[in-house]
């Protein structure tokens, strides 16, 4: 079984506060997706990365940037956290050799910004 | 530009009755149609998908359909139980895209 996992399920930080939203897969997944959702949007997008080190851009960048230092690891930073910024945020992974099949994905981490 | 619309948004059953969620999408080119149930609390996994070489799928309760001329998928969940009662997310690919759009959702609530 895939197993993706998100280092917290809720966090609650201050504006202007650094963010770090950790990821983690033990399937050696090349791709890692980083997601946003919010009600009535749907999931949106933010970045992805299909090897260590490498990052793409998604559908809302701005706020965030991300980190891949180990395969299995892909971290989402908020450099500044803002209020617009609370959200649920979902990490995901596909199977080996494709970005755009089944995603597998973490439990979520719930952040509010205050 | 790419897109993916789903309806409805909220859809409340009786314990026993069916339920239907509809997909539109953009790209004719599509060709990779996930369903994906989302409970509380919990991240969102795939309960069916469909590729655009068949029209229908089916999985004890849930089956999806797909009309590639009219450019639509719906999921169809039969004799709903409350466990059905979640958020489903549709997906679909795009030509040249690195991931896969999701509709909007549509929260299911089955009243027992």
């Amino acid at each position: 079984d895939v197993k993706v996992t998100q280092s917290s399920r809720y966090l609650v930080k201050r504006t202007g506060e650094k963010v770090f939203l950790e990821c983690v897969q033990d399937m050696d997944h090349e791709n890692m997706f980083w997601y946003r959702q919010d009600p009535g949007l749907g999931l949106r997008l933010i970045y992805f990365s299909y090897d260590v080190k490498m990052k793409e851009k998604g559908d809302i960048p701005e706020g965030y940037s991300v980190s891949r230092e180990k395969k299995e690891r892909f971290s989402l930073i908020l450099e500044s956290a803002s209020t617009n910024q609370t959200s649920m945020y979902l990490c995901a992974s596909p199977p080996p050799g494709t970005r755009t099949d089944t995603q597998y994905f973490g439990p979520g981490t719930r952040l509010t910004v205050l | 530009g790419e897109n993916v619309e789903q309806h409805p948004s909220t859809l409340s059953v009786q314990e026993g009755d069916s339920a239907v969620i509809k997909c539109t999408y953009s790209d004719s080119a599509s060709n990779y149609f996930p369903w994906y149930k989302q409970e509380l609390g919990k991240g969102p996994q795939l309960i069916i998908d469909i590729r655009s070489n068949v029209g229908e799928k089916k999985d004890q309760r849930i089956a999806v359909t797909l009309n590639k001329t009219a450019k639509h998928f719906s999921l169809h969940i039969t004799e709903t139980q409350p466990e059905d009662s979640a958020v489903y997310f549709c997906a679909a690919t795009f030509t040249g895209a690195n991931n896969l759009f999701f509709g909007t959702g549509t929260r299911l609530t089955v009243i027992p």
